[in-house]
């Protein structure tokens, strides 16, 4: 079984600050993870993934995520924010056998002016 | 351009009038799937299929059929909905071999 926490369900950031979105998540085999963005009255968008190459995979939009094995973690980062950065974001986990991707609960990141 | 598309995009109904979202892609991927997005609980699966008439239930299944008779389309039934299928639904399609995902606009369903 494969499952995504995403802690903190809201996030707010001074446009220019870092951002930090937290992601752990349980999973018997090794996993693959992704971070989506969501942006208000759209689909979801492939921000970046980690596919057991490098740890530190780097995305669109600046962003990029590091994968820690030994804290079952793969937070999202980006050095300074951007008004345009406001969305939902989701974390999600598959592995190679499975046919399933499992998402967390998702965090909305607003960025103030 | 690679494409998922869905119909409607917004629809309103009523308990127990059965309904149909249409879900087509024209990448020619074999796999499809449908979630449905509920605040504070991300997404969840609700049918996937690997290919022509191969479906498989998802963590969601119940009060939904799926068919797929063709590889461009994979619909998602309801056949009796009800207040609590009150959602926003996702198509997609599985893009790459680590079951990346390639999302459709949504459909935002409101049963009264």
């Amino acid at each position: 079984a494969q499952s995504v926490t995403q802690l903190g369900s809201h996030v707010s950031v001074s446009e220019g600050a870092l951002v930090l979105l937290r992601c752990n998540y349980s999973s018997s085999v090794p996993p693959y993870l992704f971070w989506y963005v969501q942006y208000p009255n759209q689909g979801l968008q492939l921000l970046l993934k980690y596919t057991s190459a490098a740890t530190l995979v780097k995305g669109i939009n600046g962003f990029e995520a590091e994968f820690k094995k030994s804290e079952t973690s793969f937070h999202l980062t980006k050095p300074s924010a951007h008004m345009s950065d406001a969305a939902e974001y989701f974390c999600a986990v598959s592995h190679n056998a499975g046919n399933m991707l499992t998402f967390g609960g998702g965090t909305r990141l607003m960025v103030k002016p | 351009e690679a494409q998922v598309t869905q119909n409607p995009r917004y629809l309103i109904t009523v308990t127990g009038k059965k309904l149909t979202v249409t879900c087509s892609q024209n990448m020619n991927h074999e796999y499809m799937s449908w979630y449905r997005q509920d605040p504070g609980l991300g997404l969840r699966q609700i049918y996937y299929s690997m290919n022509v008439e191969v479906t498989d239930k998802g963590d969601v299944p119940e009060g939904y059929k799926v068919s797929r008779k063709e590889k461009r389309n994979f619909p998602l039934i309801l056949e009796s909905p009800s207040p609590n299928q009150t959602s926003l639904y996702f198509c997609a399609t599985r893009t790459g071999a680590y079951n990346e995902q390639f999302f459709g606009p949504g459909t935002r369903l409101t049963v009264l």
